[in-house]
């Protein structure tokens, strides 16, 4: 699976939209993007993923650039609640029975949503 | 759907003991995986089952870890003669096959090895 790469941290203010930017300047033609995030405490949540379109779903937006080296999630309007730990996640989409349907988590972005 | 449970929550062991650890994936799923966190850092994958089927290992699964599950439904993972470096959380999740991308985390066993 390829590498990602995050800041392991950031700000931003409640109600406001939060950017988190993620590089997977490897990633392979077959692969996706993951989003998953873990609140304090928590198991990791899974958030959204794409393949090259843009995608959107009731909790974030996922734009990936046109070469596939990067991508952002973003938040339109953070709450405290969304305080967490967010890991990028590169994999293939149909993982093969004896292999690649582990989920590879990085360091991640800790982001925090300030009042 | 109560979604991914785990047993216990916490455990608190001395060093040489052996722990086992439940897991109870949601129902539907035919999936079901081990991680282990540790502080500060992301779930590192240690195993996944498909059914009954243990499919891949971890090359952090020594051969102090074992998993199972027999019936295709709960797992357990138990740790045999532990060691303080075995101090971690230990997260189970479970998805279906075809959005294996899509696992749903229980809450974790935080083991402590004194």
């Amino acid at each position: 699976d390829a590498k990602t790469t995050q800041p392991p941290s950031m700000d931003c203010a409640e109600g406001r939209a939060a950017n988190l930017p993620c590089n997977h300047s490897t990633i392979s033609g077959n692969e996706y993007v993951y989003w998953y995030r873990q609140i304090h405490s928590q198991g990791p949540q899974y958030i959204i993923h794409g393949l090259k379109n843009n995608e959107t779903n009731e909790m974030a937006s996922l734009i990936i650039t046109e070469d596939r080296k990067s991508s952002t999630l973003i938040l339109p309007h953070a709450t405290l609640r969304d305080t967490a730990v967010y890991y990028c996640i590169v994999r293939v989409g149909l993982a093969l029975e004896t292999s690649g349907s582990r989920l590879t988590f990085g360091e991640g972005t800790q982001l925090t949503v300030n009042p | 759907d109560t979604g991914v449970s785990q047993d216990p929550r916490h455990k608190i062991t001395k060093r040489g003991q052996n722990v086992t650890f439940r897991c109870d994936p949601i129902s539907e799923h035919n999936r079901l995986y081990w991680y282990r966190q540790t502080l500060g850092q992301g779930p590192e994958f240690l195993t996944y089952f498909q059914n009954e089927a243990q499919l891949e290992k971890s090359r952090l699964l020594s051969d102090r870890f074992s998993a199972e599950r027999p019936k295709g439904s709960f797992s357990t993972l138990e740790i045999q003669r532990t060691e303080q470096g075995d101090s971690a959380m230990y997260l189970c999740a479970s998805s279906l096959e075809d959005t294996d991308y899509e696992q749903y985390f229980g809450p974790g066993t935080r083991l402590t090895v004194t």
